[in-house]
């Protein structure tokens, strides 16, 4: 099973609101990844997790704010958006063992959540 | 300064042709390449490839790994209408002991019946 599981798969919310998106792996994974993807462009790294702890954060505004409640779930609340901030927001894991883990280096990604901010 | 460069970045083509798309990289501590198919929702794993020469297969879809020369291809024989994807190829940096996965900007393809 390498199954990420996100929600809501649409998202619809106005400046003013704060609402949360939600992600969830059972595969042991220890790394869990939010990306930020706009049309016809790359996924975009937003923030990292290893063992439950925020390890990268790529000088994300604070309106996003990423939790990791355990090692299977990874949330993202959302405050006081732009439209600018409409996108795809993609959750990602993977099992993260170091240098000596090669096969462990995938990425699954889950099928991420589309994000209207009006 | 784009760290994973594809190519081309569009590609039309009819059922049944084959097709070659290019990835090439420049990180300083490699770990990995990946390539995603992506269609209108999240990209899904294809390929992860670590050793130069070694290809991988999986039906019609292989790929190889040329770690002397940084680069890749992904290649698509007898392509079906459902080949239509963007193609991602992702570079993962071991630079830290996390590493961070670099995107290209990913190879649109169009296959016609």
């Amino acid at each position: 099973d390498t199954e990420v599981t996100q929600t809501p798969k649409h998202l619809v919310m106005g400046m003013t609101n704060k609402k949360s998106l939600k992600c969830e792996q059972h595969m042991g994974h220890r790394a869990m990844y939010w990306y930020k993807q706009k049309a016809k462009k790359p996924p975009e790294l937003m923030f990292v997790y290893s063992y439950e702890k925020l390890s990268i954060n790529e000088s994300v505004p604070s309106r996003f704010s990423p939790e990791c409640p355990n090692s299977s779930l990874l949330n993202l609340h959302l405050h006081a958006l732009q439209p600018e901030d409409s996108a795809l927001y993609l959750c990602a894991s993977s099992q993260d063992r170091g240098e000596t883990g090669v096969t462990g280096n995938t990425i699954y990604f889950g099928e991420g959540s589309w994000l209207t901010v009006v | 300064e784009d760290k994973v460069v594809q190519s081309p970045l569009s590609l039309v083509v009819h059922e049944g042709d084959t097709v070659t798309l290019n990835c090439s990289y420049e990180v300083t501590n490699f770990r990995s390449l990946l390539w995603y198919k992506q269609e209108k929702k999240a990209p899904t794993f294809l390929f992860m490839l670590t050793s130069s020469g070694i290809e991988k297969k999986s039906g019609r879809l292989s790929s190889i790994l040329d770690k002397k020369e940084l680069f890749s291809i992904l290649n698509i024989t007898a392509t079906q209408t459902g080949d239509s994807a963007v193609y991602l190829c992702a570079v993962h940096d071991r630079g830290s002991t996390l590493g961070r996965l670099y995107f290209g900007r990913g190879t649109q393809l169009t296959v016609w019946p």
